[in-house]
């Protein structure tokens, strides 16, 4: 299948700072990018949808001017965690599709802000 | 929005013991997809089913799709500790936006 990187796989950063992670489709274009959130002992919760060259649509609760999504490409979207605070550490985890194709996940970055 | 209810939310089982999981829908599934996840860590496909009364097996897991197409099982014959983890059940939304169950904790016991 095809394969979705993510990076950095883990990252511990001060609280107040901003923290960048990185979602490539390695060997195919993908349409369409999702971001999710996990805590602890829960499942994965959507966070916001990207599509290449458009501004990402966010799910209800989701800030937007917080969690910045820029998808630059058909093979990368970031998302950037601005002025990050304790209650923000949580794994997140990216996806690609490609048109209804099935949908292919990141190994996950794991967020620890203290 | 799609919602999907899992159950149950944790089992723990004795090696070699059969066990179920169920995953319903409030609204008709397009597409159901398992997935198994060690928290942490990545997901892992299991199966996706997509056609009333569909059923695919892969080893010693089987997952189910009723007629009706809202709920779905994932059943696994004798269990090994290597089965042990967190199942997921996704959808898709209208705008192909993959959303999951609760999870269920999968333990088993050697």
């Amino acid at each position: 299948g095809a394969v979705v990187s993510q990076h950095p796989s883990w990252v511990i950063c001060k609280s107040g700072t901003s923290v960048k992670i990185e979602c490539r489709s390695l060997d195919f274009q993908a349409t369409t990018m999702f971001w999710y959130r996990q805590f602890p002992k829960q499942s994965l919760m959507l966070m916001a949808t990207s599509n290449e060259g458009s501004k990402a649509t966010y799910e209800q609760g989701v800030e937007k001017d917080k969690f910045l999504i820029n998808h630059a490409s058909l093979t990368l979207s970031t998302l950037t965690v601005t002025s990050a605070h304790p209650e923000d550490s949580s794994f997140y985890i990216c996806s690609a599709r490609v048109d209804l194709n099935e949908q292919f996940f990141g190994p996950g970055t794991r967020l620890t802000v203290l | 929005s799609q919602e999907l209810e899992q159950s149950p939310q944790s089992l723990i089982v004795q090696e070699g013991k059969n066990l179920t999981i169920n995953c319903t829908s409030s609204k008709t599934l397009y597409g159901l997809y398992w997935y198994k996840q060690k928290y942490g860590e990545g997901l892992i496909f299991l199966m996706m089913l997509q056609k009333g009364g569909e059923e695919k097996s892969h080893e010693k897991i089987t997952a189910k799709l009723d007629e009706k197409k809202q709920q779905s099982s994932l059943h696994i014959t004798a269990s090994q500790p290597s089965h042990a983890g967190i199942y997921l059940c996704g959808a898709d939304g209208l705008l192909n936006d993959m959303r999951f169950g609760a999870g269920t904790r999968l333990t088993v016991k050697p």
